[in-house]
C-alpha cells in the first residue's frame, strides 16, 4: 500500500530551536508538495518540487525556511530559527504530475508546536 | 483574480439527508478541480477529481460532483448522509492559465451528521 511517510508526526520545540520535518513521498512520484494548515489561514502551499528540483518556494518564509529533496525518497523541511507563530501541522504530499493533471497523495502530517 | 471558495464554513445534516457542499471558483480559465476529505488527526484524502471530459464526476464514499463552467462551480453532494461521512472536505483547484502545477485549496467545509 503506497503512501507518503511523514516523519516526526508531533514535535514539540522551543522557540529558536532549528526543527527539521521528513517526507517520503510514494516511490515513483515526481512531485513533492509542502504545505502548512493552521485554524486561520487554513491550508497554504509553502513550496514544490518537480523531479527533485525547486519549482516553487514563494509561500515559504525565506529568511527561516528552507526545503531541499537531496534524493527522490527524502524531501526535508527545515525552520531555523523556529518561532511560535511557526506552530502548525504540516503536510508533504506526492503526484506523478503529467501535462496539466495534478492528483496529490498527502501524508499524516507533522504537529508542530513551538513554545 | 483567481480564488476558490467554499460556502459554509460548517454544514448539518441529519443521517440519511442530502449532503451538498459548495465550491465556486474563479479563473479566466477552466481549472482542473478536487475534491478531498480530511478526517480528524489525518492527512488529506482525494475523493474525486474533474479534469476533463465528463462534468458529472464519481468519487469514493458515494459522493460525487458536477462541474458547472457557466456557474463557475463544482458543488459536492451525497444522496444520503452516513455518520462517518463526519468530517472536513476541501475543494482544490489547480489554475490552468498559470505555470503553476501546485493545488490553491478553498477554506474548507465541516460537515456534521446528527443521528
Amino acid at each position: 500500500d503506497a503512501r507518503v511517510t511523514q516523519t516526526p508526526r508531533h514535535k514539540v520545540t522551543e522557540m529558536g530551536q532549528e526543527v527539521t520535518m521528513r517526507c517520503q513521498p510514494i516511490l515513483g512520484h515526481n512531485t513533492v508538495f509542502w504545505y502548512r494548515q493552521t485554524m486561520m489561514q487554513g491550508l497554504e502551499l509553502l513550496a514544490y518540487f518537480r523531479n527533485r528540483a525547486p519549482l516553487d518556494d514563494s509561500g515559504m518564509p525565506k529568511d527561516r525556511f528552507s526545503a531541499e529533496m537531496p534524493d527522490a525518497t527524502l524531501a526535508t523541511l527545515k525552520i531555523q530559527p523556529s518561532e511560535p507563530r511557526d506552530s502548525a501541522v504540516y503536510f508533504c504530499a506526492s503526484g506523478l504530475v503529467l501535462g496539466r493533471d495534478t492528483e496529490a497523495f498527502f501524508g499524516q502530517g507533522t504537529r508542530l508546536t513551538v513554545v | 483574480a483567481q480564488s476558490v471558495t467554499q460556502l459554509g464554513s460548517h454544514v448539518s445534516v441529519s443521517e440519511g439527508a442530502l449532503v451538498l457542499l459548495r465550491c465556486n471558483y474563479s479563473s479566466s480559465v477552466p481549472p482542473y478541480l478536487f475534491w478531498y476529505v480530511q478526517y480528524p488527526n489525518q492527512g488529506l484524502q482525494l475523493l474525486l477529481k474533474y479534469t476533463t471530459g465528463a462534468t458529472l464526476v464519481k468519487g469514493i464514499n458515494g459522493f460525487e460532483a458536477e462541474f458547472k463552467k457557466s456557474e463557475t462551480s463544482f458543488h459536492l453532494t451525497k444522496p444520503s448522509a452516513h455518520m462517518s461521512d463526519a468530517a472536513e472536505y476541501f475543494c482544490a483547484v489547480t489554475f490552468m492559465d498559470t505555470g503553476r502545477r501546485a493545488l490553491t485549496f478553498g477554506s474548507g467545509t465541516r460537515l456534521q451528521v446528527q443521528p
